[in-house]
């Protein structure tokens, strides 16, 4: 089954920890997305990866991290300098990423829920 | 900078009863406009892509209308099933694909 996975899908972090959130996709797209979902906002994006060993930031990186060694792997690293980091977490691919052409869908993993103790 | 805005904030139909889900928009080139459908606790589940002004789609009791400024998520006999969040979001052209989200309407159908 083609798709995205994340895991895991409740985790709890102590103030001042640094937590990784993981996010594997198989369905060979170029493109992946964090976005955090907090109640009554829309989902808003924290970094996006358009290629292999290049990211970039979103509207909201701060107290967050990347990287992207692999094409099918695209970690989220939630740091102490976050600091109102409970939320839901989003992981997305798509199947280009670039500026042009047609509509480019994101295509969305399970979530994780992040929660502060 | 893009908006989504989407109306009502929540609605409650009987099963059977017909309703529309509005999203209104201001972006500077649209490259396409998506509805997705988000149970609680997991992520949003891809329904439609629109692409110009004009343009329906349609799944199952679903269909989805796009004008310059706004789209239509039109819901026909609904069942309790069709409860769910349903998301709006718009992809400008020039932004490497990023999405503007819009906070959702909140659907529950009853019998």
């Amino acid at each position: 089954d083609g798709g995205i996975t994340q895991s895991p899908k409740y985790l709890f972090r102590k103030e001042g920890q640094n937590v990784t959130l993981s996010c594997e996709q198989n369905l060979n797209h170029d493109a992946m997305y964090w976005y955090r979902q907090d109640p009554g906002q829309g989902l808003r994006l924290i970094y996006y990866s358009q290629i292999v060993n290049d990211f970039q930031k979103g509207d909201i990186a701060e107290g967050y991290s990347v990287s992207r060694e692999k094409k099918e792997s695209f970690p989220l690293t939630v740091t102490s300098a976050q600091k109102n980091p409970t939320a839901f977490y989003l992981c997305a691919s798509s199947i280009r990423g670039t500026s042009g052409g047609s509509a480019d869908t994101q295509y969305f993993g399970p979530g994780t829920r992040l929660t502060v103790l | 900078e893009d908006q989504v805005t989407q109306s009502p904030e929540a609605l409650r139909l009987q099963e059977g009863e017909s309703s529309s889900l509005n999203c209104s928009y201001t972006v500077s080139g649209l490259r396409g406009l998506f509805w997705y459908r988000q149970d609680p606790g997991k992520g949003p589940e891809f329904l439609f892509t629109l692409y110009s002004a004009g343009e329906e789609k349609e799944k199952e009791r679903l269909k989805a209308t796009l004008t310059k400024k706004e789209s239509f998520l039109h819901i026909t006999a609904p069942k309790p099933e069709d409860s769910a969040t349903y998301l709006c979001a718009v992809q400008a052209t020039g932004t490497a694909s990023k999405l503007t989200f819009g906070t959702g309407t909140r659907l529950q159908v009853t019998l």
